[in-house]
C-alpha cells in the first residue's frame, strides 16, 4: 500500500525559506513522478510542480517557475519542495501525491499547513 | 497552459438525488482528465481517471464521460458522504497539469 507521510506544520517570516519533505513507501518510488500541490485557504487546488525521481528533473508551473525546487532522494525514497522569498499569499496547505496512471494523482500525502506572517 | 473550467460553482442536491459536475478544457485534452473529491480538513481523493475510469475503491455511483474539451461527472444517488468538492484536471499537456477551480455539491 502506497503511503506519503509529509513534513509539520511551519510557521514562516516573510522573506524566509521553506522546505517540505515527503516521504513514500509501499511502491517502486523512482519510476512515478511526484507532485506538489498547495491549497491556500477557502480556495482551490494548484499545481505547483512535479518530478519524477529517476529522471531527476523537475518541472513547474510558470508562476512557480522562479521560487520553487523539488528535489528526491531515492536512498530514502523521499521528495522536497523548498519555497524562496515567502508572502503571506503563500500561506497554504501544501501536498504532495504520487502519480496514478498517467498525470491523475491516486496518493495523497496527510498535508503541511504553512504559515507565513510577521 | 491550459485553463480548467468547472460549472456549476455550487451544486445544492437532496440526499438520493443525482448530480452532474461540468469541466471544459481550454483545448482538447483528449482523455487525460482526472476527477477529485475533496472534503474539508483531508487532501483530496482521486475518483476517476482517463475520464471515465474509477479508481480502486470508488463507488459505481460514480461515472465520468467526454474526451476532448468537455467533461462531466455523474454521481447517481447522492449520498451523505458524497457532499464536498469536486475538482477535475488535466494530464494531456505535460509538463504542467492544471486543476479546476471546483465545484462544490452541498445539501439542499
Amino acid at each position: 500500500q502506497v503511503q506519503l507521510v509529509q513534513s509539520g506544520a511551519e510557521v514562516k517570516k516573510p522573506g524566509s525559506s521553506l522546505k517540505v519533505s515527503c516521504q513514500t513507501s509501499g511502491d517502486t518510488f523512482s519510476s512515478y513522478s511526484i507532485t506538489w500541490v498547495r491549497q491556500a485557504p477557502g480556495q482551490g487546488l494548484e499545481w505547483m510542480g512535479a518530478i519524477i525521481p529517476a529522471l531527476d528533473t523537475p518541472n513547474y508551473a510558470q508562476k512557480f517557475q522562479d521560487r520553487v525546487t523539488i528535489t528526491a532522494d531515492e536512498s530514502t525514497r523521499t521528495a522536497y519542495m523548498e519555497v524562496s522569498s515567502l508572502t503571506s499569499e503563500d500561506t497554504a496547505v501544501y501536498y504532495c501525491a504520487r502519480q496514478w496512471m498517467g498525470g491523475s494523482l491516486g496518493f495523497w500525502g496527510q498535508g503541511t499547513r504553512v504559515t507565513v506572517s510577521s | 497552459e491550459i485553463v480548467m473550467t468547472q460549472s456549476p460553482g455550487t451544486l445544492s442536491v437532496s440526499p438520493g438525488e443525482g448530480a452532474t459536475l461540468s469541466c471544459r478544457a481550454s483545448q482538447s485534452v483528449s482523455s487525460n482528465l482526472a476527477w477529485y473529491q475533496q472534503k474539508p480538513g483531508q487532501p483530496p481523493r482521486l475518483l476517476i481517471y482517463g475520464a471515465s475510469t474509477r479508481f480502486a475503491g470508488v463507488p459505481a455511483r460514480f461515472s465520468g464521460s467526454g474526451s476532448g474539451t468537455d467533461f462531466t461527472l455523474t454521481i447517481s444517488s447522492l449520498q451523505s458522504e458524497d457532499f464536498a468538492v469536486y475538482y477535475c484536471q488535466q494530464y494531456d499537456h505535460w509538463p504542467v497539469y492544471t486543476f479546476g477551480q471546483g465545484t462544490k455539491v452541498e445539501i439542499k
